[in-house]
């Protein structure tokens, strides 16, 4: 069975300050791996995905993250942030073929001015 | 494109009713997921249809019921609804093809159970 962690469930940063979102996993087969954010009253949307390939991945409004195969972590990063990124974001990962996500239990970002 | 609409969006229905959800995914997407999501838990997966069948399902109870009809659209019911039941429920949809990961999300339809 696999497993999702997200570590901080809340985590307050300054405007224009770097962030880092973590994320942890637990799979004994290969897996996806996605970060989603929800903004207020609305759906996920999708920031970027790992499917294979390439350890950084870059997504929408410049976050990136990296997924690392031995210590099982899939970090979310952004270098400076907005006051607009303020929201909710959920790790997830996928087995191939499956159809079925299992997601984190969220991290909320609150940027302050 | 009109994305995924979920009806309705908010809902109130007291213990031991029933509650049918309704969702009509993105046009020309096939497969529909359902996720129950409630403060601390995070997202946990209902089930998941394609082209009327369902593929796969999570750990939830017989009460929780889903299906699919010929133009994708997708239905999920609750039966004799329980306090804990109270949540926000969500529907995604994705092409249902190979496996590229993204999934489209409506806005949720929001049950409270009194």
């Amino acid at each position: 069975a696999q497993s999702v962690t997200q570590l901080d469930s809340q985590v307050p940063v300054f405007e224009e300050a770097p962030v880092e979102l973590r994320c942890n996993y637990s799979s004994s087969v290969s897996v996806y791996l996605f970060w989603y954010v929800q903004y207020p009253n609305q759906g996920l949307q999708l920031l970027l995905k790992y499917l294979s390939g390439s350890t950084l991945v870059k997504g929408i409004n410049g976050f990136e993250a990296e997924f690392n195969k031995s210590q099982t972590s899939f970090h979310l990063r952004k270098p400076s942030v907005h006051i607009s990124d303020t929201a909710e974001y959920f790790c997830a990962v996928s087995v191939p073929g499956t159809y079925k996500y299992i997601f984190g239990t969220g991290t909320r970002l609150k940027v302050l001015a | 494109k009109a994305g995924v609409t979920q009806t309705p969006r908010y809902l109130i229905k007291t213990r031991g009713q029933q509650v049918t959800l309704s969702c009509s995914p993105i046009s020309g997407h096939r497969s529909v997921s359902w996720y129950q999501q409630t403060p601390g838990q995070g997202l946990q997966f209902l089930f998941e249809y394609f082209s009327e069948t369902q593929r796969n399902k999570g750990n939830f109870p017989g009460r929780f019921s889903g299906r699919q009809f010929s133009n994708s659209r997708s239905e999920m019911n609750v039966s004799t609804l329980e306090l804990g039941d109270s949540a926000l429920y969500l529907c995604a949809s994705s092409s249902g093809q190979g496996h590229t990961g993204e999934l489209f999300f409506g806005e949720g339809s929001r049950l409270t159970v009194l």
